[in-house]
């Protein structure tokens, strides 16, 4: 069974452009994290879906990120316009129960110059 | 080998010896727990988990302890090999809301 793939793995962009970061879930699993760690810091949450519908995005971090999974499959997360902060690993996991424990992909490498 | 009290963001040990590894989390009402071990270029890897209902629980070379009195997870590691140098995350969450990710101990394994 296919893991939770992530898509690019890296990706450099030039600030002020946009990008958009893909994440498929393993099939069946209803829920859909995002998470990203900045710097070497800790994993943050950024936000969660149960199917289509987002149950909790308190975490993203302003209005410049837009998350969608669209018919409750893959997830895209788009940065648009891209700044320096937001340079990071963006991790997306899945869960087919809500037990907040995820299995994560191997996370897309964004650098903002 | 082990990091105490204060979080210490790396732990180096030789291999053969135990590794502890220290975490304080944050909610208490927090009432699951899982260790997490991310390779360089990977994701993050479930290792163990533990229920606020429990104190120890052990899976293969690996112990979690749990001690709610102060918010304070431990993993243990025995036998450490070359094979677990890594990060490991502790993570919590109440209720199956997100979760909550401390900030990382780097275990670095000589032979």
């Amino acid at each position: 069974e296919a893991g939770v793939t992530q898509f690019p793995s890296h990706s450099v962009i030039e600030k002020g452009q946009t990008v958009t970061l893909r994440c498929d879930p393993i099939s069946g699993h209803d829920n859909l994290y995002w998470y990203r760690r900045v710097m070497g810091k800790e994993i943050k949450f950024l936000l969660h879906f149960v199917k289509e519908s987002k149950q909790d995005e308190s975490g993203m971090p302003n209005n410049r990120f837009l998350a969608e999974r669209t018919g409750g499959t893959y997830s895209t997360l788009k940065v648009q316009p891209a700044e320096l902060e937001d340079s990071g690993v963006y991790f997306c996991a899945s869960s087919q129960a809500q037990t907040g424990k995820g299995f994560f992909g191997q996370g897309t490498r964004l650098t903002v110059v | 080998g082990e990091n105490v009290g204060l979080h210490l963001p790396t732990l180096s040990v030789q291999e053969g010896d135990n590794s502890i590894i220290n975490c304080a989390y944050s909610n208490s009402a927090s009432d699951y727990f899982i260790w997490y071990k991310q390779e360089s270029g990977k994701g993050p890897q479930f290792i163990i988990d533990i229920r606020s209902n429990m104190d120890k629980r052990q899976g293969q070379r690996v112990t979690v302890l749990l001690n709610k009195t102060v918010k304070h997870l431990s993993l243990q590691i025995a036998a450490t090999q070359p094979g677990d140098s890594a990060v490991y995350f502790c993570a919590e969450t109440q209720a199956g809301t997100a979760l909550i990710f401390g900030k990382g101990t780097t275990l670095s394994v000589s032979s």
